[in-house]
């Protein structure tokens, strides 16, 4: 089946350092990934949408010149978190659709990657 | 956006009984997914049900669709204190696979 993987799983950064996170498709190309933001015993929001090789649509209320998305292949996404604040602490987690093989037509999350900015 | 509701927003119940926990959306959907996520951890996808479905099974899963009133129902039967988790809806209006997440149950089942 489809797998996705992130990177790292748990990070613990000083304020004001840039984070990045990876998402991988690990035995599919990915076409389209997307990213989740989870506070806390609250649901997950909907960061961006990135798709291969162009840029991010991100959903209002999300900065893009802090959360800033990069899909360059079709098995990677980052996501970097740029002058990381306290208030960004969070799991991030990232899911990813093919069109062909395994990860087609379906949406395969990674475990998630949680922050904590001291 | 945000925009399913689930109620209720914590359960907890004896190992053998059922659980249900409700959704409801705001605007129309092609297919309504139900996951499970572990404190802390990844989601798990369990069912989906397509707009013009009312009603699915998978072990010991059940969901219904209600597309006139909005909302859909997820069954647990016979539950386990394994089922321990939190479950959501989530909602997907196009063929772009972007899904809206309610706000989630925390079900807790006691041994």
């Amino acid at each position: 089946g489809a797998v996705v993987s992130q990177h790292p799983s748990w990070v613990i950064c000083k304020s004001g350092t840039s984070v990045k996170i990876e998402c991988r498709s690990l035995d599919f190309q990915a076409t389209t990934m997307f990213w989740y933001r989870q506070f806390p015993k609250q649901s997950l929001m909907l960061m961006a949408t990135s798709n291969e090789g162009s840029k991010a649509t991100y959903e209002q209320g999300v900065e893009k010149d802090k959360f800033l998305i990069n899909h360059a292949s079709l098995t990677l996404s980052t996501l970097t978190v740029t002058s990381a604040h306290p208030e960004d602490s969070s799991f991030y987690i990232c899911s990813a659709r093919g069109s062909v093989g395994p990860g087609a037509n379906v949406l395969t999350f990674g475990a998630g990657s949680r922050l904590t900015v001291l | 956006s945000q925009q399913g509701e689930e109620d209720p927003q914590a359960l907890s119940i004896q190992e053998g009984e059922n659980a249900t926990m409700n959704c409801s959306y705001k605007t129309s959907i092609n297919n309504l997914q139900w996951y499970r996520q572990n404190s802390g951890r990844g989601l798990v996808h369990l069912i989906l049900i397509r707009s013009n479905e009312r009603e699915k099974h998978s072990g010991r899963l059940r969901v219904t669709l209600d597309t006139s009133k909005k909302s859909s129902s997820l069954l647990i039967t016979a539950s386990r204190a394994a089922d321990t988790a939190s479950y959501f809806c989530a909602s997907s209006g196009g063929s772009n696979y972007k899904l809206t997440f309610g706000k989630g149950t925390l079900l807790t089942v006691n041994p």
